[in-house]
C-alpha cells in the first residue's frame, strides 16, 4: 500500500506559469519534507514542516512556497517556474520521536518546464 | 557532505560479484550515517545506518564500514544482483534542536551501480 503519494507523477508547465505539486501520506507522520533533485544530483532539501511549523532552508528561492493544510497533505507551489526548476521533486515524511526517524519518500513528481 | 558536481561516479559489476560504494563526509561532528538506494523513477529507500560509535554494521547482504579518522564510509553489497542496480547515496541526518532526534538529511554525491547479468 502506498504510504507517501505524489501527484501528478509527471508535470509539464510553461515558463512562468505557476504550478502546484501535491503530496499526501497515510502514515500520520508529523514531519513532511520537500526535496528537489536535478538530473544526476543528490536530493536537496527545500523546506520541511513539523506539524504546522514551516522551516525553510536558507538557500531555497522565494519562488518556492509550501502549504500544509492538514497532517496528511502538503503542497509545493512554484510561483514562476524557470527552466532551471526542471527537476524531480520528492516528498518525504517522518515521525519525530527520540532517535533517528526514518524518512519515507514518495515516488516523486518530475517537472518539465517548456 | 553536500552534493557537488554534475556527474555521479559509476560502478559496474557482474552479477554475483561484491560491490563497494564509497562516501566521504566533511563534518567531523557527524555521528550518524545512512545509506539510501534510489531506483530509477522512485524515491530513495533506506538501506542501513550506522552510528559513530561503531566501525561496522551488517545487514542482509550489506555491510557498512565507518572510518572516522579519514571521514569515510563505505557500503559493501555481497553477491550483487541485477535488482541492486540503482543510485546509492550516503546521508548525514542533522540532529534536531533538542538533540534528541534526527530529521533533516544532507545527501552525499551518490554512486550509480550497474549490475550486468
Amino acid at each position: 500500500d502506498a504510504m507517501v503519494i505524489q501527484n501528478p507523477r509527471y508535470q509539464v508547465t510553461q515558463f512562468g506559469k505557476p504550478v502546484t505539486l501535491s503530496c499526501s501520506q497515510t502514515l500520520n507522520h508529523n514531519v513532511m519534507y520537500w526535496y528537489q533533485q536535478k538530473s544526476s544530483q543528490a536530493p536537496k532539501l527545500l523546506f520541511h514542516y513539523y506539524d504546522k511549523d514551516f522551516n525553510n532552508e536558507a538557500d531555497t528561492p522565494d519562488n518556492f512556497q509550501s502549504r500544509r493544510p492538514n497532517t496528511s497533505f502538503c503542497f509545493l507551489d512554484i510561483r514562476s517556474p524557470g527552466l532551471g526548476d526542471a527537476a524531480m521533486y520528492l516528498c518525504a515524511t517522518s515521525s519525530l520521536s527520540v532517535g533517528y526517524n526514518e524518512q519515507f519518500f514518495g515516488p516523486g513528481t518530475r517537472l518539465t518546464v517548456l | 557532505g553536500e552534493s557537488v558536481g554534475l556527474h555521479l561516479p559509476t560502478l559496474s559489476v557482474q552479477e554475483g560479484d561484491n560491490s563497494i560504494i564509497n562516501c566521504a563526509y566533511s563534518n567531523s561532528a557527524s555521528d550518524y550515517f545512512i545509506w539510501y538506494k534510489q531506483e530509477s523513477g522512485k524515491g530513495p529507500q533506506f538501506i542501513i545506518d550506522i552510528r559513530s560509535n561503531m566501525d561496522k554494521r551488517q545487514g542482509q547482504r550489506v555491510t557498512v564500514l565507518l572510518n572516522k579518522t579519514v571521514k569515510h564510509l563505505s557500503l559493501q553489497i555481497a553477491a550483487t544482483q541485477p535488482g541492486d542496480s540503482a543510485v546509492y547515496f550516503c546521508a548525514d541526518p542533522v540532529p534536531n534542536a533538542g538533540g534528541t532526534s534526527y530529521g533533516k538529511l544532507t545527501f552525499g554525491q551518490g554512486t550509480i551501480l550497474t549490475v550486468h547479468p
